[in-house]
């Protein structure tokens, strides 16, 4: 139990563009979900905290007209990255908490590799 | 502020031996929950073990415990038996239950090679 997939798992798009990553909680009800940023041989960095039917939360010097996140329902979170550039490259990992289950444990998604040329 | 250190930016084991990846950490609360994740080459991160502030006991989970010393502020992963399978990047993160629970802070995190 308690998986949380992502889509895609890689994609490549030319600057300028938006991209969309998905993050799924499959067997489970996840009110709020998490949005992880990594770069190459570094620690993951919290973007944004997504709740179902409201605003995310974005951390401190996240741009949230750049990463929007929407949060549509209690298994569905969404970050579209706008008008990407090559800096945006890095690797996206969700991450959710099952309300049914303990409080502090989140389950993470495989993570999604964007690169962007 | 809070802050996560890991020290060891990777570590060598022999298979079927025990090895510690070391975690200090910073922070005024009381209240805190201490975490360690195993990041295969894959990218997805991987529970393996939670400490709250107040367990009295250190926790264990199969072949990891974690070595928990709260007056020097260390939370140690111990992976004992160490199998090939064992070899990935593990993070030691923190919450802060009463400020916000729910953002987890990670270290630099700590390459794990296991050898036959």
């Amino acid at each position: 139990g308690a998986v949380v997939s992502q889509h895609p798992s890689r994609v490549i798009c030319k600057s300028g563009t938006s991209v969309k990553i998905e993050c799924r909680s499959l067997d489970f009800q996840a009110t709020t979900m998490f949005w992880y940023r990594q770069f190459p041989k570094q620690s993951l960095m919290l973007m944004a905290t997504s709740n179902e039917g409201s605003k995310a939360t974005y951390e401190q010097g996240v741009e949230k007209d750049k990463f929007l996140i929407n949060h549509a329902s209690l298994t569905l979170s969404t970050l579209t990255v706008t008008s990407a550039h090559p800096e945006d490259s890095s690797f996206y990992i969700c991450s959710a908490r099952d309300v049914q289950r303990a409080s502090y444990e989140q389950y993470f998604g495989p993570g999604t590799r964007l690169t962007v040329t | 502020a809070q802050k996560i250190t890991q020290t060891q930016p990777g570590m060598f084991v022999q298979e079927k031996e025990a090895v510690t990846l070391d975690c200090t950490y910073d922070t005024s609360d009381q209240s805190y929950g201490l975490f360690w994740y195993k990041q295969p080459s894959s990218g997805e991160m991987i529970f393996l073990i939670y400490q709250g502030s107040y367990d009295e006991q250190n926790a264990t989970e199969g072949r990891y415990s974690l070595n928990f010393q709260k007056a020097r502020k260390s939370a140690n992963l111990v992976i004992s038996a160490s199998q090939l399978g064992d070899s990935a990047m593990y993070f030691c993160a923190m919450r802060e239950v009463p400020r916000n629970p729910d953002k987890l802070i990670f270290g630099t995190g700590t390459r794990l090679q296991v050898f036959p």
